[in-house]
C-alpha cells in the first residue's frame, strides 16, 4: 500500500506570492492533517480535515488555509508568504480518528524556502 | 502553556547495546502517546502508541512506558542497530482520536558501530 504522497518535494517562493501544497493519504485513510515543521518551533499542529470539514485548526494566522476533497485528498495554501513560513510542511492521514490502531503516518514532506 | 519536552537532545549509543529515549509532558488530561522516528530528509514514521490505560507496551525491539504519576514516558530500543540513528519524537494529545498531536523537542540518537 502506497504510504502519504505529498508534492512537490521543494518549492521556492519569493515574499508576497501564495502557495498550494497536496496530499494524497493512504488510500483508505479518510482523516488528513498538515503539520508545520521548523528547527525553532519543531513540529506544529496547523489542521486537521476529515469528511471533507475542518475539525480542528492550530494557532496559524488566517492567511494559512486548507481543504479536503470528496476523495479525501487535501491541498494547504498559504498566502501572502513570509520568510518566516520557510518550513518542511508535513502532511498526515490517518483511518478514521477516535478508532484503535489509527495512529498518524507522515508523508516525507513539502520543503518550502521563502525568500 | 502545556508542552511536551525532551530530557535529552541527544543521545550515543554502541551498536548493539539497548538505548532509552525519556520524555515530560505537562498535560495532565493526555491521553495517546505516540513515538516517532525521523530520519534526515523524510517524514515523522510511527513506531509504536500507547493509551493511558496502559503503563508498558512491546514492538518488535521497541517498549514504551508510561508513567502517569510522574508525566513521564519512554522508548527502550533493544539491540540497537545502525538504522537506529535518526531523531525520536514523542507526541500527544488529550482526546484519544483528536489528531492536533503536540510534539516533543525531539532526541538525536546516534549507534556508534
Amino acid at each position: 500500500k502506497a504510504g502519504v504522497t505529498q508534492t512537490p518535494r521543494y518549492l521556492i517562493k519569493t515574499r508576497g506570492q501564495q502557495v498550494t501544497l497536496s496530499c494524497s493519504p493512504i488510500s483508505g485513510h479518510r482523516s488528513v492533517s498538515w503539520y508545520q515543521q521548523t528547527p525553532g518551533q519543531g513540529l506544529q499542529f496547523l489542521f486537521e480535515y476529515f469528511s471533507e470539514t475542518q475539525r480542528n485548526k492550530g494557532n496559524f494566522p488566517g492567511r494559512f488555509s486548507g481543504r479536503q476533497f470528496s476523495n479525501s485528498r487535501s491541498e494547504m495554501n498559504v498566502s501572502t508568504l513570509e520568510l518566516g513560513d520557510s518550513a518542511l510542511y508535513l502532511c498526515a492521514s490517518s483511518q478514521i480518528p477516535g478508532t484503535n490502531n489509527s495512529p498518524l503516518h507522515f508523508g516525507n514532506g513539502t520543503r518550502l524556502t521563502v525568500t | 502553556g502545556e508542552s511536551v519536552g525532551l530530557h535529552l537532545p541527544t543521545l550515543s549509543v554502541q551498536e548493539g547495546d539497548n538505548s532509552i529515549i525519556n520524555c515530560a509532558y505537562s498535560n495532565s488530561a493526555s491521553d495517546y502517546f505516540i513515538w516517532y522516528k525521523q530520519e534526515s530528509g523524510k517524514g515523522p514514521q510511527f513506531i509504536i502508541d500507547i493509551r493511558s490505560n496502559m503503563d508498558k507496551r512491546q514492538g518488535q525491539r521497541v517498549t514504551v512506558l508510561l508513567n502517569k504519576t510522574v508525566k513521564h514516558l519512554s522508548l527502550q530500543i533493544a539491540a540497537t542497530q545502525p538504522g537506529d540513528s535518526a531523531v525520536y519524537f514523542c507526541a500527544e494529545t488529550s482526546n484519544f482520536g483528536n489528531e492536533k498531536l503536540t510534539f516533543g523537542t525531539g532526541t538525536r540518537l546516534t549507534i556508534i558501530p
